[in-house]
This record gives C-alpha cells, structure tokens and sequence, in this order.
C-alpha cells in the first residue's frame, strides 16, 4: 500500500522568495512520484513526475522535485515565487505505470506581494 | 485537442435522487478514469477504463456508483440513491498508453455535486 503525506496544508510565501513544499511517501515498492498543481476553476495539471531516470525531475514553470530514497521524500521547490504560482499543489505516488494515483491532502500557495 | 470536458460542472440534487456525470477524453486517449475529490482532500480514485473495458472498479464506493464507458469513447458515472455523503467534486481524467510507462493524466475542470 502507498501514502502520501503532504506537510502544511496552507504555505504563504512572498513575490520572489523560494517557494519549498513537502511531500513524505510510502511505498512497498520502487514509486512512481508526481506533483500536480490546481488553479482555480481548472483541472489538475502535471508539473512534474519522478521515473527514476534522474533524481532531480525539472517541471514546468521552473518548479523542480528531488526524489530522496533514504528520506522518503520528494520535496517541490521554486527558486522564486511568482503571483501566477498562487495554487494548490498535490502530490502524488503510484506503484505501477499508469494512472492510479494516491493523491496528498495538497498545499495551497498563497503569494502575497 | 479540446481537453477533457466534463458535464455539468455543478449539480446539486435531493437525497435519495440518482446524478448521472458525463465526460468526454481528449479524442485519442483510450484510457480513461475517474476520482473524487472532496474538501480538504486530495482526489481519490475511483475506477479506471481501457477503451471499453473497466479494468478496475474495487475503489468505487458502494453498489450505488457504476460507471460506464460503451463505445470506449466518453464514459458516464452514475450515483443512485444520492446520500449528502456523496457531496463532492466528481473527476475525470484521461491518458494514452503511448510509449507505456508514467502516463500523465489530463483532468477535467469536474462536476461538483451538492446533495441536498
């Protein structure tokens, strides 16, 4: 079985500073690892997955995740906060190739100016 | 490519009526899958179609979901006998095997249901 926990449900960080957001899972076996972002009224977009070709996974937007086996982590940074990025980001494991995911509970971003 | 479509976007209904969602993929995805999100929470799956084929339905939540997809084209998730515990926004994602491994999802904008 596979969890997901997702530390801080609400984050609030300033224009321009980094942006860290934590994900913990679990998983009997090798994961596969995803971060997910929602923007109001859209539907929940891929920002980036962890396939274990590399352990730091660029994205899109200029978010990046790096996959720590002895941590069981796969933490999301942005090296600087933009207002666009205000959202709520989930984070996803799944044991298999395609698309059953265990979603976190999600971190909503709030940037403030 | 227009995207996953998702209708309607919110449905509010009495307790004990049946809600039918539908849900069209984008037009070349041949797997398609539906989750639930509720407040607070992430989305939680549901069950999961390959063309016409429902490979998985354990995680649906009782006798009164099912789900459909006929033509291997849009699918449709029904809730008979609705509770107010099945308030909740509704899902719907699609994939393409393509080259196979870690498929992204496209999702729709969902159906939040309100049961009244």
């Amino acid at each position: 079985a596979q969890s997901v926990t997702q530390l801080g449900s609400h984050v609030s960080v300033s224009e321009g500073a980094l942006v860290l957001l934590r994900c913990n899972y679990s998983s009997s076996v090798p994961p596969y690892l995803f971060w997910y972002v929602q923007y109001p009224n859209q539907g929940l977009q891929l920002l980036l997955k962890y396939t274990s070709a590399a352990t730091l996974v660029k994205g899109i937007n200029g978010f990046e995740a790096e996959f720590k086996k002895s941590e069981t982590s796969f933490h999301l940074t942005k090296p600087s906060a933009h207002m666009r990025d205000a959202a709520e980001y989930f984070c996803a494991v799944s044991d298999n190739s395609w698309g059953k995911l265990q979603f976190g509970a999600g971190t909503q971003v709030v940037v403030t100016p | 490519d227009t995207g996953v479509s998702q209708d309607p976007r919110h449905k509010i209904t009495k307790r004990g009526q049946n809600v039918t969602f539908r849900c069209d993929p984008i037009s070349e995805h041949n797997r398609l899958y539906w989750y639930r999100q509720t407040l607070g929470q992430g989305p939680e799956f549901l069950t999961y179609f390959q063309n016409e084929a429902q490979l998985e339905k354990s995680r649906l939540l009782s006798d009164r979901f099912s789900a459909e997809r006929p033509k291997g084209s849009f699918s449709t998730l029904e809730i008979q006998r609705t509770e107010q515990g099945d308030s909740a926004m509704y899902l719907c994602a699609s994939s393409s095997t393509g080259s196979g491994t870690n498929e992204k999802l496209f999702f729709g904008s969902g159906t939040q249901l309100s049961v009244l």
